[in-house]
């Protein structure tokens, strides 16, 4: 267990559906990441946040949202979706800009 | 942005030999390495990091070198163990205080033969 958790482990869900992704960071850490990853497009990162504040940010696509909130978990929302965007989505935390922790990852499966 | 191409994209070694993996960057104000470990079903798995002010590091079994001339980085394993069999992935980015984006390898395959 690597101390990330992720919430649900699968998902499956139709197109043009929204879902919504949970992640809650280890203890003490203050960033979340997330990244996506794809058989076609390997593993690629989506957004940044630290105690709450958007750090950095990737190629998100508009559809795709995300926030941390005042506890330090964060969620992924993702609107509209198509079969593309089936894929394993990835949180990480760290407690300084180092050193990602990954969780387990969400399966989803868009139908 | 920042490229990082990772090469082989499967290796096969038998158990107890050495395995290398290299990966190249593009930015170079890429200033943080790290590879990964990740094992079928599970998430990446931070095995070894290295900074640009350093060019190698060494924990047990794996080290990394760097050369920040040709930019280029490698994962070394000695005495290979079937427990290492996993898809390993590189990564690189510019940490600033803003934060610390990586840009992945497209990963290889490893595969520890008895």
């Amino acid at each position: 267990d690597s101390g990330v958790t992720q919430t649900p482990k699968h998902l499956i869900t139709a197109t043009g559906q929204r879902v919504t992704l949970r992640c809650s960071p280890r203890s003490g850490d203050l960033s979340v990441y997330w990244y996506q990853q794809s058989l076609d497009q390997g593993l690629q990162f989506l957004i940044q946040y630290y105690n709450g504040e958007e750090r950095a940010k990737g190629n998100i696509l508009e559809r795709f949202s995300a926030q941390q909130f005042p506890d330090l978990h964060s969620e992924l929302n993702l609107s509209s979706l198509e079969l593309g965007d089936s894929a394993l989505y990835f949180c990480a935390s760290s407690v300084s800009h180092y050193g990602y922790t990954f969780g387990s990852g969400t399966r989803l499966t868009v139908v | 942005g920042e490229n990082v191409e990772q090469h082989p994209s499967t290796l096969s070694v038998q158990e107890g030999d050495s395995a290398v993996i290299k990966c190249t960057y593009s930015d170079s104000a890429s200033n943080y390495f790290p590879w990964y470990k990740q094992e079928l079903g599970k998430g990446p798995q931070l095995i070894i990091d290295i900074r640009s002010n350093v060019g190698e590091k060494k924990d047990q079994r794996i080290a990394v070198t760097l050369n920040k001339t040709a930019k280029h980085f490698s994962l070394h394993i000695t005495e290979t163990q079937p427990e290492d069999s996993a898809v390993y992935f590189c990564a690189a980015s510019r940490v600033t205080g803003g934060g610390n984006k990586l840009t992945f390898g497209t990963g290889t395959q490893l595969k520890v033969e008895l």
